[in-house]
């Protein structure tokens, strides 16, 4: 079946324009995870959304970083007023029900310029 | 402490060697350890699971879970070049959240 998609694949912006970033879980997955990865380094917890509960937001580095998951499925990850900084690979992951198995999406490359 | 922590690396072997990738978690009440692996510029891709004590063998792969040290590990045999990559730990905790580990570096020498 599909896999996790994340679009735009790259994106390229101007320090303090805003940016969203979008993620397609795959069907019936009831959690889903935003991570951030810099060149070299590990992935850097952001967001999660399991199932009706309340997000789980306390990897969002700022109040520039937003994120909302809408029907259940679809992720968008909003950062308002880039900044160099913000660049980097963001990483979605869906999660099984049963087994809490995460598989990732291709990530988007975000370069602040 | 952090909740996952693994040797940073870079781990070197021999081809044909035996790679030993260990990880230790926080939370005595997590149930469920994974094995992720990424290769460079790439998204990582989940290649085991462990849920109880012991060992599980999936082709040169072999993942153990000692719970009551709060350890999880990966053995690769017969590594190959193509087994060089970061490989990331990662738990289920007690309050059913994902931790990854910062990962290890493993680099398979010809």
């Amino acid at each position: 079946g599909a896999g996790v998609s994340q679009s735009p694949s790259n994106k390229v912006t101007e320090k303090g324009k805003d940016v969203e970033l979008r993620c397609d879980p795959i069907s019936g997955h009831t959690a889903l995870y935003w991570y951030r990865q810099s060149l070299g380094q590990g992935l850097e917890f952001l967001i999660y959304f399991q199932g009706n509960s309340a997000p789980d937001k306390s990897g969002l580095p700022s109040d520039r970083f937003s994120a909302e998951r809408t029907g259940g499925s679809v992720s968008t990850l909003t950062i308002q007023r880039t900044q160099q900084e913000d660049s980097a690979v963001y990483l979605c992951a869906s999660q099984t029900r049963r087994h809490y198995e995460q598989y990732f999406g291709p990530g988007t490359r975000l370069t602040v310029t | 402490q952090k909740e996952v922590e693994q040797n940073s690396g870079p781990l070197s072997v021999p081809e044909g060697a035996i790679a030993s990738l260990n990880c230790t978690y926080s939370d005595r009440g997590s149930q469920s350890f994974f094995w992720y692996r990424q290769y460079s510029g790439k998204s990582p891709e989940l290649i085991m699971s462990i849920y109880s004590n012991g060992d599980k063998e999936d082709g040169r792969f072999t993942a153990q879970l000692n719970k009551a040290s709060q350890y999880v590990s990966l053995l690769i045999r017969d590594s190959q070049p193509s087994d060089s990559a970061t490989y990331l730990c990662a738990v289920k905790t007690s309050y059913d959240k994902v931790i990854f580990g910062p990962g290890t570096s493993l680099s398979v020498i010809p």
